[in-house]
């Protein structure tokens, strides 16, 4: 099983473009999630999905859009980036929600956007 | 809501010694679990140990044991015959019985002298 994994590992974009960072799991999880992770701060959550065709917002969603038509799949779409959004991003999942089962993350994303 | 805060922004400590990463929380809810994940240089997120809220024994993994004080709403790690190894980002982090989101605190940096 290859677990969560998250492409690209390391993207540059330009102030205004748009990108969407993948992320695919592996286990037939239920729950799948995006955190985004600044300097000196924890990971903090942007959006999350309970299953197929089911988002929900995080604690910083604004600039992200997600969805979710396969229970593998969860792109993370930045429509207009913004040097604010330079971050380290991080894709999660486990297998069902509220269960206590083991949280999967993948390996992260490093976004710069200049 | 809930909030997790981790006081120690760096910590060091020596080969084989034994160190301890202070963390508190706050949450009215009486169903959580709380956790600490390792973070090293290459930012992959590795869960080092799980507290069940509900459980009074405190969780230990080899080297790496956690002090739950639930009435005080702390939960330290403490890292015994310390590695260079063990050198990283800590994290605490909270979680509600019935979501997967976590909350994580701001990290404390571990450092460790031969």
């Amino acid at each position: 099983n290859a677990g969560v994994t998250q492409t690209p590992k390391f993207q540059v974009l330009k102030t205004g473009q748009s990108m969407t960072l993948q992320c695919a799991q592996d286990m037939n999880h239920e729950y799948m999630s995006w955190y985004r992770q600044d300097p000196g701060m924890g990971l903090r959550l942007i959006h999350y999905s309970v299953g197929a065709g089911i988002t929900d917002q995080g604690e910083v969603p604004n600039g992200y859009n997600v969805s979710r038509s396969t229970t593998e799949d969860f792109p993370l779409r930045l429509l207009s980036a913004a040097p604010s959004q330079t971050s380290v991003y991080f894709c999660a999942s486990s297998y069902s929600e509220g269960a206590g089962n083991t949280i999967y993350f993948g390996e992260g994303s490093w976004l710069t956007v200049v | 809501a809930q909030t997790v805060t981790q006081s120690q922004p760096e910590m060091s400590v020596q080969e084989a010694e034994t160190v301890t990463l202070s963390c508190t929380y706050d949450t009215s809810e009486s169903d959580y679990y709380l956790f600490w994940y390792k973070q090293p240089p290459s930012r992959q997120m590795i869960l080092v140990i799980r507290q069940e809220a509900y459980k009074q024994q405190n969780a230990t993994e080899n080297r790496f044991s956690v002090n739950f004080q639930k009435a005080a709403k702390s939960f330290s790690l403490k890292i015994s015959d310390s590695q260079l190894g063990d050198a990283a980002m800590y994290f605490c982090a909270y979680r509600s019985g019935h979501t997967d989101k976590l909350i994580f605190g701001t990290g404390t940096r571990l450092q460790v002298f031969p």
